[in-house]
């Protein structure tokens, strides 16, 4: 089965600090992602990445930045954390191609106080 | 801009029904549609990826259809159980526009299976 490692569960953490949350799968996919869901607004894509040091921009990007140093770990970084940036965050991980199944961690609870 | 809804919001049935999870798309153009299970504070589970070309996937009493040209997918789920209380989520993968693995979700439905 393929598994998705999300290494926090629930964090809280203060404005202002900076924020790792770290990802990590272990069936050798070339694409993995972080999203972040709100109710109301859904999932939305923070950053993409399709390779080692590769990464595009999703929808929301402004306020995080993304590493990828090894292939089998993502980690999505909060410079400067605020509280408007309390949310669930969900890592991901999909084989490349456009006709792969996405496969999702466990989701990492942030609260910004 | 591809936009993925999902009627109803929330759904209440009895224990050994079956039932209907709509979701439609206003993009014809994707690649494959998925449909997730999201139990309360956990992440998302893959359930059915229906590419395309395909009408319908089955897994156990699962069965996912597809209708590409009206921009409709259902998720039939048979004899339904109160472990199948969760939020379904669809998402489609767009085949248009260069960015073909930005996901497009709708927001949920969620269903609570009474006992």
């Amino acid at each position: 089965d393929v598994k998705v490692t999300q290494s926090s569960r629930y964090l809280v953490k203060r404005t202002g600090e900076k924020v790792f949350l770290e990802c990590v799968q272990d069936m050798d996919h070339e694409n993995m992602f972080w999203y972040r869901q709100d109710p109301g607004l859904g999932l939305r894509l923070i950053y993409f990445s399709y390779d080692v040091k590769m990464k595009e921009k999703g929808d929301i990007p402004e306020g995080y930045s993304v590493s990828r140093e090894k292939k089998e770990r993502f980690s999505l970084i909060l410079e400067s954390a605020s509280t408007n940036q309390t949310s669930m965050y969900l890592c991901a991980s999909s084989p490349p191609g456009p006709g792969n199944t996405i496969y999702f961690g466990e989701g990492s609870w942030l609260t910004v106080v | 801009k591809q936009e993925v809804t999902q009627i109803p919001a929330a759904l209440s049935v009895p224990e050994g029904e079956n039932l209907v999870l709509n979701c439609s798309f206003t993009d014809s153009a994707i690649y494959n549609l998925q449909w997730f299970r999201q139990d309360p504070g956990k992440g998302l589970t893959s359930l059915l990826l229906i590419q395309s070309s395909q009408r319908e996937q089955t897994s156990g009493r699962l069965n996912a259809s597809l209708d590409k040209s009206s921009g409709r997918s259902t998720l039939y789920i048979a004899a339904s159980q109160p472990g199948d209380s969760a939020t379904y989520l669809c998402a489609v993968r767009p085949r248009s526009g260069g960015s073909n693995y930005k996901l497009t979700f709708g927001k949920g439905t969620l269903l609570t299976v009474n006992p």
